[in-house]
């Protein structure tokens, strides 16, 4: 069965500094994954998803994730947080064709010291 | 860029009534989806929905929930009766097919009192 881990529950990074959100994923075949952000009372924003091809994926708001078959990992970085990244990030797994359910983690709380 | 729209924001039921949560995916989509997030918890899968039938659904979707596209636009999520438990954020989405991923609506927060 599909599972996610997403080992932190919460981080605490400051303003401008580098930024590293860890994803393992279980599955048995190759995954599509993604990773989206939650802000407080709002919905799921895409960041980015890794389909195939290049491992290192760029996304949206500076965000990018490298895939890690080895690994079984799907990190996100970003070099420098801004205040406004401030959010709930979560990580999903999702089969390849049709009507693909995704399987998402617990989800990392990120917050932003000034 | 394309939005799910989902109404409404925000609803407040009396255990035991019906709900009905609205949602109108992406117009070229093939694929519709509810998720829930009850408070403060990750977002878990209720059911899938292709060429007018259900694909798939989890163990949350029993016999109190029910999905339906009533017309070209709309899909709809029905519980029946109400329960404490089920108050929780509801997310519809929709996809392509293949590898376009999901588009999220921005949810519609049921409380149950």
């Amino acid at each position: 069965a599909q599972s996610v881990t997403q080992p932190d529950i919460h981080i605490t990074v400051s303003e401008g500094a580098s930024l590293e959100l860890r994803c393992n994923y279980s599955y048995g075949a190759t995954p599509y994954l993604f990773w989206y952000v939650q802000s407080p009372g709002q919905g799921l924003q895409l960041l980015l998803k890794y389909f195939s091809g290049d491992t290192l994926v760029q996304g949206i708001k500076g965000f990018e994730a490298e895939f890690k078959r080895s690994q079984s990992s799907f990190n996100l970085r970003k070099p420098s947080v801004h205040w406004s990244d401030a959010a709930e990030y979560f990580c999903a797994v999702g089969a390849i064709r049709g009507a693909q359910k995704l399987v998402f983690g617990q989800g990392t709380r990120l917050t932003i010291n000034p | 860029e394309p939005e799910v729209t989902q109404t409404p924001s925000h609803q407040v039921t009396q255990m035991g009534q019906e709900v009905i949560l609205r949602c109108v995916p992406i117009s070229n989509h093939l694929y519709f989806y509810w998720y829930r997030q009850i408070l403060g918890q990750k977002v878990e899968f209720l059911v899938s929905f292709y060429n007018n039938e259900i694909s798939e659904k989890s163990e949350i979707f029993d016999d109190q929930f029910s999905v339906e596209r009533p017309d070209g636009s709309n899909f709809t999520l029905k519980i029946r009766s109400t329960k404490l438990e089920d108050s929780a954020m509801y997310f519809c989405a929709s996809s392509a097919r293949g590898e376009s991923g999901y588009t999220f609506g921005s949810g519609t927060r049921l409380t149950v009192v």
